[in-house]
């Protein structure tokens, strides 16, 4: 089975400054990666997926992971932060095997942003 | 387009009574899922449903059920309700899930207080 681990439950940073959150997979082959954020009071809404193909992946609102088999890592990045970015991070992941899939998701990481 | 709706927003029982959440998935969407929300403990999926046919069932006891309607609405009943089942229950939905050609949308949860 498959499982995520995101090691960092709360990250401060500095408005500006650059930003790097951990996500750590488990699973027997290539699977399918995810990042998703969640505001305050909101739902899930997807940053940006992996599927295939160039390992660095660019999603919304700036943000880009690279996706790293040797380290079976998927970690997301923002080169300048915003405070509006303080929200709450969750890498999933989902085998690549077809048909429906279960989407496995970390226990998140806390962002918070200082002035 | 009207996004994932889920009612009520909140919802506070006392141990042993049961409860009953809603979603109604965006229209078109024939994917529904369910997520527990606990601090530390991430999302756990609950189960799925695609065209009134649950695909896939998280480890969770029998007290949390669910079914979806003909036209895709979806409900999850939770009985003789324990304290630790407070949390945030979250509900997706997606064209049809398959994780490479799609991607979840969130309703912003039913937060439910268990005292």
């Amino acid at each position: 089975a498959q499982s995520v681990t995101q090691p960092d439950i709360h990250i401060t940073v500095s408005e500006g400054a650059s930003l790097e959150l951990r996500c750590n997979y488990s699973y027997g082959a290539t699977p399918y990666l995810f990042w998703y954020v969640q505001s305050p009071g909101q739902g899930l809404q997807l940053l940006l997926k992996y599927f295939s193909g160039d390992t660095l992946v660019q999603g919304i609102k700036g943000f880009e992971a690279e996706f790293k088999r040797s380290q079976s890592s998927f970690n997301l990045r923002k080169p300048s932060v915003h405070w509006s970015d303080a929200a709450e991070y969750f890498c999933a992941v989902a085998p690549n095997s077809g048909g429906y899939q279960k989407v496995t998701f970390g226990t998140g990481t806390k962002l918070q942003v200082i002035p | 387009k009207a996004g994932v709706t889920q009612t009520p927003r909140y919802l506070i029982k006392t141990r042993g009574q049961q409860v009953t959440l809603s979603c109604s998935p965006i229209s078109g969407h024939r994917s529904v899922s369910w997520y527990q929300q606990t601090p530390g403990q991430g999302l756990q999926f609950l189960f799925e449903y695609f065209s009134e046919t649950q695909r896939n069932k998280g480890n969770f006891p029998g007290r949390f059920s669910g079914r979806q309607f003909s036209n895709s609405r979806s409900e999850m009943n939770v009985s003789t309700l324990e304290l630790g089942d407070s949390a945030l229950y979250l509900c997706a939905s997606s064209l049809a899930w398959t994780a490479k050609n799609e991607k979840l949308f969130f309703g912003s949860g039913t937060q439910l207080s268990v005292l």
